[in-house]
Order: C-alpha cells, then sequence, then structure tokens
C-alpha cells in the first residue's frame, strides 16, 4: 500500500531534550515536505526537499533541521524544541515535476513541548 | 503563488451539493489552483486540481472561471464523511513551496 509513514505519532517531551520525528514513502517520491499545523494558522511548510541532499527552508524552518540522504526518509530534528514548537506535525511526498503534483500526507505527529 | 480568499464557514445538508467557492484575483498564467481537504485532524488529503478547464473526477468537480480569477468546488452529493476543512491553493508547478491558508470548514448536516 502506497503511503506516508511518521514516528512517532504522539510524543510529549521537555524543552531542551532533542528528538527526531521520522518520515518514510515507499512511492519513489522525488518531493517530501514538513508542515506543522497551528489552530487558526493553517498549515505551514517548514522545510521541503526536491531529492536526496537537495533541501531548502519553507516558511517557518527556525529551530528545525531535515536531513535527505534517502530517498525514501526525510526526518525532522528538533535539536533543542521548545513550547512554541508544540503542534500537530505532517509529512508529504510528491512526484516531482511528473503527474498530478498531488501531495500525499502521513498521519501527522502530535507533539507536546513541556 | 498566488493568495487566495475562501470563506470561513458553510452548512450543507446532506444529499445536497456542496458549493465552495475560492477567490484568487492574482493568479498568474501558469498557476494552478489545487484543492484538498482535511477531515478533523488526519493528513490532508488531495481532491482535484485545474488549470483552465473545468475538471471532474471521482470525488467532486471543479469551475474555474474564464478570467480564472475564481473557482468553485462542487461536492455533488453531500454526506456526512464530507465535513473537513477544505483548502483552496494555487501554485506553479514543479514549484513545491507552498503553504495552505485557513481554508473552508464545511459542515454536512444530517
Amino acid at each position: 500500500e502506497a503511503q506516508v509513514t511518521q514516528n512517532p505519532r504522539y510524543l510529549i517531551t521537555v524543552t531542551g531534550k532533542k528528538l527526531t520525528v521520522t518520515c518514510s514513502q515507499n512511492m519513489n517520491h522525488e518531493y517530501m515536505s514538513w508542515y506543522r499545523q497551528d489552530p487558526g494558522l493553517g498549515l505551514r511548510q517548514i522545510y521541503y526537499s526536491m531529492n536526496v541532499e537537495v533541501t531548502d527552508k519553507g516558511d517557518v524552518p527556525e529551530g528545525y533541521k531535515v536531513s535527505r540522504k534517502e530517498k525514501r526518509n526525510f526526518p525532522l530534528i528538533l535539536e533543542s524544541p521548545s513550547p512554541n514548537q508544540t503542534s500537530l506535525y505532517f509529512c508529504a511526498s510528491s512526484p516531482r515535476l511528473r503527474g498530478t503534483g498531488e501531495l500525499f500526507f502521513g498521519e501527522g505527529s502530535r507533539l507536546t513541548v513541556l | 503563488d498566488a493568495k487566495t480568499t475562501q470563506p470561513p464557514s458553510m452548512d450543507c445538508a446532506e444529499g445536497r451539493a456542496a458549493n465552495l467557492p475560492c477567490n484568487h484575483s492574482t493568479i498568474s498564467g501558469n498557476e494552478y489552483v489545487y484543492w484538498y481537504r482535511q477531515i478533523h485532524s488526519q493528513g490532508p488529503q488531495y481532491i482535484i486540481h485545474g488549470l483552465k478547464n473545468n475538471e471532474t473526477n471521482e470525488m467532486a468537480s471543479l469551475i474555474i472561471t474564464e478570467d480564472r480569477k475564481s473557482s468553485t468546488l462542487i461536492l455533488p452529493h453531500a454526506t456526512l464523511r464530507d465535513t473537513a476543512v477544505y483548502y483552496c491553493i494555487v501554485r506553479l508547478r514543479p514549484d513545491y513551496k507552498l503553504s495552505f491558508g485557513a481554508g473552508t470548514t464545511v459542515t454536512v448536516r444530517a
């Protein structure tokens, strides 16, 4: 089954404790992206990647890092989480330059930073 | 990407057509109109997209005005499961730097 898988789905952590949210897709998509969703602010793009070893900032990249060492994986790293990073996070992937450009989203990871 | 304007909310009766408007008056000639929806806090789901012509698929129809400054997403026979937030996005393709606005919260009532 074609899917985007995120882990963990739920996480409660404390300020300053480094964490990584993993994202994996099995559709051989070149493009992957991370979003955060907060009440009243819609979905905002954090980082995106057009291909392996190619990443770029979205609208709200501060406090986050990403890497794209393999095509299928695009982890989101919070080096020193803060309470303002409490949010619902979504990973998405899409075939680049082909097809509809449709974004496929994961089920989300709800992060709480105390 | 061009900015879009959608009403914050709308109600629809079950079994009736739901018409969701979107204004994108600054759209450029090579920008596409995309629609997604998000049910509760699940990951958003692609619905349909178009450039100039009207489009239809198994989920919905997309009507784009001739001047392309606005569009309407039509859910032909709304069901309770169509209750969701619907996002209208215009963007270049394959430019993938994009964000979703607040969308329209659609509530389908029995």
